[in-house]
């Protein structure tokens, strides 16, 4: 079945304890970003990928990193979480961005830091 | 900033009423629209991607309709059900996806 797997799906950490957020697809998709969605503010891209070792910052970035090192994975990573980035989080995957391939929404993790 | 606006923001609605909603993107340099339908506690799901002027699109009672030209794209729902509730996101690629605020739909029965 294809799909895109978050874990964990839900996460209660303090304030600078660092921890990661795992996303993997299995449809050999080139493309891999993480969002976060906010009451009000819609879903906002945190960082893209367009294949194996090419990243970049999405609309806000601050606070948080990624690597891809591997096609079907793309972990979010948190250095250092505050509680401005307790919220809901979404990995997806696309054959490409670039118009016609639609994007398929990992499961989300809802993130709290206190 | 690509600027996407949906409107309404929210909308409820019988069962049975037909609605649509609006979605409004830049129309030049257009390349694509996706329309997603985002239900409560789960995750976004791909209704369509259109690409053409004049395109049409339909799934069941969801179709949707494109004009690139004056930028914008209507989404309609014949006979809405209370499991069309849901959130329903607009978004044009541009290298990447930018999404609009999204048109909230609650359908009583």
């Amino acid at each position: 079945e294809a799909q895109v797997t978050q874990n964990p799906r839900y996460l209660i950490t303090v304030t600078g304890k660092k921890l990661t957020v795992t996303c993997s697809q299995n449809m050999n998709h080139e493309y891999m970003s993480w969002y976060r969605q906010d009451p009000g503010l819609g879903l906002r891209q945190i960082y893209y990928s367009m294949n194996v070792e090419v990243t970049d910052k999405g609309d806000v970035p601050e606070g948080y990193k990624v690597s891809r090192k591997e096609k079907r994975n793309f972990p979010l990573i948190l250095e250092s979480p505050s509680p401005n980035q307790t919220s809901l989080y979404f990995c997806a995957s696309s054959q490409s961005p670039r118009g016609s391939y639609e994007q398929y929404f990992g499961p989300g993790t809802r993130l709290t830091v206190t | 900033i690509l600027n996407v606006e949906q409107s309404p923001q929210s909308l409820h609605v019988q069962e049975g009423d037909s609605t649509n909603f609006t979605c409004s993107f830049p129309s030049s340099n257009f390349y694509a629209l996706h329309w997603y339908r985002w239900e409560t506690a789960k995750s976004p799901e791909a209704l369509f991607v259109m690409t053409l002027n004049g395109d049409e699109k339909k799934k069941g009672r969801i179709s949707a309709t494109l004009n690139t030209k004056e930028g914008y794209s209507y989404l309609y729902i014949k006979g809405s059900q209370p499991e069309d509730s849901a959130t329903y996101l607009c978004a044009p690629p541009r290298g990447k996806l930018i999404f609009g605020q999204g048109t909230e739909l609650s359908v009583k029965p």
